[in-house]
């Protein structure tokens, strides 16, 4: 699987827009993107996928450029609530690809302020 | 959606006891399912791929002996934590895909289970 790296953590205000960027060099052909969201105790969330461009839905958006050595997650508008750590996974997450495993990076703690 | 549980969410027990932890898939079948472990302010360590029917699929580093796994069903696979020691007090955590969600990717996990071993 494709190794990714995320900064370790970042700090934002409520009402900000917060962009979260993945490095991702060695994204194969097959490799989708997907990011989940973990707040403590929890298991991870799924937030959004995409494979190229851009995805939005209704709480996030995730921008790939073309050569899809990255990705950004776009979160409009924070709230405290949104104070989680965000993982970028890379993977073969295809229809006949349900026995890949999925590996997580650091991921990023994001920390919202009042 | 589709949701995993996982029972007990949290369970304590003695030094040298075993503890079964249970993933189960509620509305979905899923063939294969991840047991991950995570310590405090750590990342998800995936530990094995447990596989339906057939035996499950070790991490580098993850004794099988200890971490029993069973897939026994197409909506239960269950971790086993033989002879239990402080270290091994963690914060366990199944997933599964549903195979019919079609490139979505979307890979559900359950609520976790914390283990704290006296």
């Amino acid at each position: 699987l494709a190794k990714t790296t995320q900064p370790i953590s970042m700090d934002s205000y409520e009402g900000q827009e917060v962009n979260i960027t993945c490095s991702h060099n060695n994204i194969a052909t097959n490799d989708y993107i997907t990011w989940y969201q973990q707040f403590p105790s929890q298991g991870p969330r799924f937030i959004i996928q995409g494979y190229k461009t851009k995805v939005t839905n209704e709480v996030a958006s995730l921008f790939i450029p073309a050569d899809r050595k990255s990705s950004t997650l776009s979160l409009p508008r924070v709230s405290l609530s949104d104070t989680a750590v965000y993982y970028c996974l890379v993977g073969d997450f295809g229809q006949y690809s349900s026995a890949s495993k999925i590996i997580f990076g650091s991921g990023t703690r994001l920390s919202i302020r009042p | 959606g589709a949701v995993v549980s996982q029972h007990p969410s949290r369970v304590i027990c003695k030094s040298g006891t075993s503890v079964k932890i249970e993933c189960r898939s509620l509305d979905f079948q899923a063939t294969t399912m991840f047991w991950y472990r995570q310590f405090p302010k750590q990342s998800l360590m995936l530990m094995a791929t447990s596989n339906e029917g057939s035996k499950a699929t070790y991490e580098q580093g993850v004794e099988k002996d200890k971490f029993l796994i069973n897939h026994a069903s197409l909506t239960l696979s269950t971790l086993t934590v033989t002879s239990a020691h402080p270290e091994d007090s963690s914060f366990y955590i199944c997933s599964a895909r549903d195979a019919g969600t079609a490139n979505t990717g979307e890979l559900f996990f359950g609520e976790g289970s914390r283990l704290t071993v006296l």
